[in-house]
């Protein structure tokens, strides 16, 4: 069966280091990755796209990476700050071929000041 | 204001009764898009509008459930005869068009069903 899992455990992390989150996948062929941000109460907020043909992106302090043969994605914010608590999402596109997004169930990060 | 917007915020509602939720995407895009979160569930496609057609409607979990967009704007989910289970936050996205793959949520319409 299809699955996609992020770490179900809060990551604490100290402000000014990095958090790192995983999202493995399984049986799915994503043409693309993308990470979004949910906070209480709101919507998820985009943050970055990955395409299988890709490693790596980066935008401002934040960092994803793509590994096809692992089936795996990491998701890196580095000098964290308190406003970057939250929970992040990972999400695939299952190659439905309408952007139907199969979403994992999210990993919280509390950034301690 | 230009992002998506969802009515009610919030809406609760007696077992057995008919529920609509609203959705007005950003102008413009042609893509539409319904997922639900369960507590502590990821989100779970529900249907998607490319205008005012649902060419993908595999994620809707049972016939009480429908939807409806018009003028390829205004999305309309229904859910008839509400059962507990249909508890949850109701979230709309669009994009642009087919093969824009961000998507721009709304802020959800959380359901409770007594």
């Amino acid at each position: 069966s299809q699955k996609i899992e992020q770490n179900s455990e809060a990551l604490n992390i100290q402000e000014g280091k990095t958090a790192t989150l995983t999202c493995n996948y399984t049986n799915y062929s994503p043409a693309y990755l993308q990470w979004y941000r949910q906070d209480p109460g709101r919507g998820p907020v985009f943050l970055l796209l990955i395409r299988e043909n890709e490693k790596e992106k980066r935008k401002e302090r934040l960092k994803v990476t793509f590994d096809t043969t692992l089936k795996q994605s990491l998701f890196h914010i580095t000098a964290s700050q308190p406003a970057d608590s939250a929970t992040y999402l990972c999400a695939l596109e299952g190659r439905y071929g309408n952007n139907r997004l199969a979403f994992g169930k999210g990993n919280q990060v509390v950034v301690i000041p | 204001g230009a992002g998506v917007s969802q009515s009610p915020s919030n809406k609760v509602t007696e077992k057995g009764k008919d529920v609509e939720l609203r959705c007005d995407p950003i102008s413009g895009h042609t893509a539409l898009y319904w997922y639900r979160q369960s507590l502590g569930q990821g989100l779970e496609f529900l249907i998607y509008f490319q205008g005012n057609s649902a060419p993908d409607k595999s994620g809707l979990p049972s016939d009480r459930f429908s939807a409806e967009r018009t003028g390829g704007s205004v999305s309309t989910l229904t859910i008839q005869r509400t059962q507990q289970e249909d508890s949850a936050v109701y979230l709309c996205a669009s994009s642009l068009e087919t093969g824009q793959e961000t998507q721009y949520f709304g802020p959800g319409t959380r359901l409770l069903v007594l």
